[in-house]
This record gives structure tokens, C-alpha cells and sequence, in this order.
């Protein structure tokens, strides 16, 4: 019955390694996000795709490149890990790629530490 | 009990009582608004909504009031409950992303 689902929960590594997040939603939406959480809990827009299109890329290291393989998923890999990623990872969705008037759905988070 | 500001305070109030936060945007060509609530270790979740049209919105137990003359929304609970302790999170829209403001952390007191 989740929305939108994120895979790990919880992911713990050493700095310089490659990690992927996984995230899956079953609304049928054709819009889906990444966003990022620090430990002061803002919130900030990483990417968003639509149709599995990029349509946002704020400024974020080139050590970030999201996938989407269908409009259901959009998969957050990250190269060379370091310290300052350690943060939890939002994925949202929403049913259409403006966000006017269109709420968007958030997934439970994915708390990445890096060592 | 109130609060004011973009930083994450913290309100603190009693079973029972109004809350009241606060939230000053920046973007004045801002057309859409949304107040989240995130509880410890879940994702944000959609509470209520306004658009710039508007100047007060109701849900149940909610009221959301937008002044756009000075930039600032708040949200009112009504009877704040237990179960109403998180952060709350306002967030702007124009036609590109929802931008976050940093949150008020709500307690509430039994």
C-alpha cells in the first residue's frame, strides 16, 4: 500500500565509496523528486524528473546523477562519498511536472551517514 | 502560542490550546502555498494547501491565512494534540519547485 517506497532505510559507508537509493511510487504520477534534508532539517530540491525527463537540476556536485528506468522509479547513485553527504534523502512524487497546485507525496526518507 | 522566522524554533504548548506558526516567504511572485507536518523519522505530509487568490483556508482542526502584502503565512491548529508534535514545514511555489522554509518544531505538553 506505500506510496512512494525508498530503499535503504538507513545506510551507513566510508567516505569515497558509491552508493545508490532507490525509490519506487505506485500513484501513477508523472513527476517524481529528490530531495535533501541536512541536520538543521531544511529541506532543498535536488532534481525532478518528468516522464523520466530531467527538469530540474539545482546545484548539486556532479557526483550526484539521478536514473529514472520508468516514470514509477527515480534512483539517486552518488560517487565518492563524502562527509558532507551524510544527510536523509527525500524522494517525492506529484501527479503532474508543474508544481503549481499540485501537492507532492514524500517517501520515509533514507538516512545516509557517511564515515 | 506563536512563532516567527525561517530558522527551526521550537513552540512549546499545552494538550488542549490553539497553536499558531509562523512563516515569512521570500518569493512575492509566489502562487501556491503548503504547510507539512513531519513526525520523527517519516517524510513530510501534506496538510493543507492555499493559493494566492486566497487569504484564509480551513481544513479540519486547520487554518491556514496568507498575507501576501508582507510576505507571511501562518497555520493555526485548533485543540493541538499529542499526536500533533512534529515540524512544520511552509513551502512557496511559483512555476519551477517547492521551496522549503526550515521548519518550527511543535510540542506539545500533556
Amino acid at each position: 500500500d506505500t506510496a512512494v517506497s525508498q530503499t535503504p532505510k538507513y545506510l551507513v559507508t566510508q567516505m569515497g565509496n558509491d552508493k545508490s537509493i532507490k525509490c519506487e511510487q505506485n500513484l501513477g504520477h508523472d513527476t517524481m523528486y529528490w530531495y535533501k534534508q541536512d541536520s538543521k532539517k531544511f529541506l532543498k530540491i535536488m532534481f525532478s524528473y518528468n516522464n523520466k525527463e530531467l527538469i530540474i537540476n539545482e546545484t548539486v556536485p556532479n557526483r550526484f546523477s539521478p536514473k529514472s528506468p520508468d516514470k514509477a522509479h527515480l534512483n539517486l547513485h552518488i560517487n565518492s562519498l563524502e562527509l558532507g553527504d551524510s544527510a536523509v534523502y527525500f524522494c517525492a512524487s506529484s501527479p503532474s511536472r508543474e508544481p503549481l497546485y499540485n501537492e507532492q507525496f514524500f517517501g520515509p526518507g533514507t538516512r545516509l551517514t557517511v564515515l | 502560542g506563536e512563532s516567527v522566522g525561517l530558522h527551526l524554533p521550537t513552540l512549546s504548548v499545552q494538550e488542549g490550546d490553539n497553536s499558531i506558526i509562523n512563516c515569512a516567504y521570500s518569493n512575492s511572485a509566489s502562487d501556491y502555498f503548503i504547510w507539512y507536518k513531519q513526525e520523527s523519522g517519516k517524510g513530510p505530509q501534506f496538510i493543507i494547501d492555499i493559493r494566492s487568490n486566497m487569504d484564509k483556508r480551513q481544513g479540519q482542526r486547520v487554518t491556514v491565512l496568507l498575507n501576501k502584502t508582507v510576505k507571511h503565512l501562518s497555520l493555526q491548529i485548533a485543540a493541538t494534540q499529542p499526536g500533533d508534535s512534529a515540524v512544520y514545514f511552509c513551502a512557496e511555489t511559483g512555476r519551477r519547485a517547492l521551496t522549503f522554509g526550515s521548519g518550527t518544531r511543535l510540542q506539545v505538553q500533556p
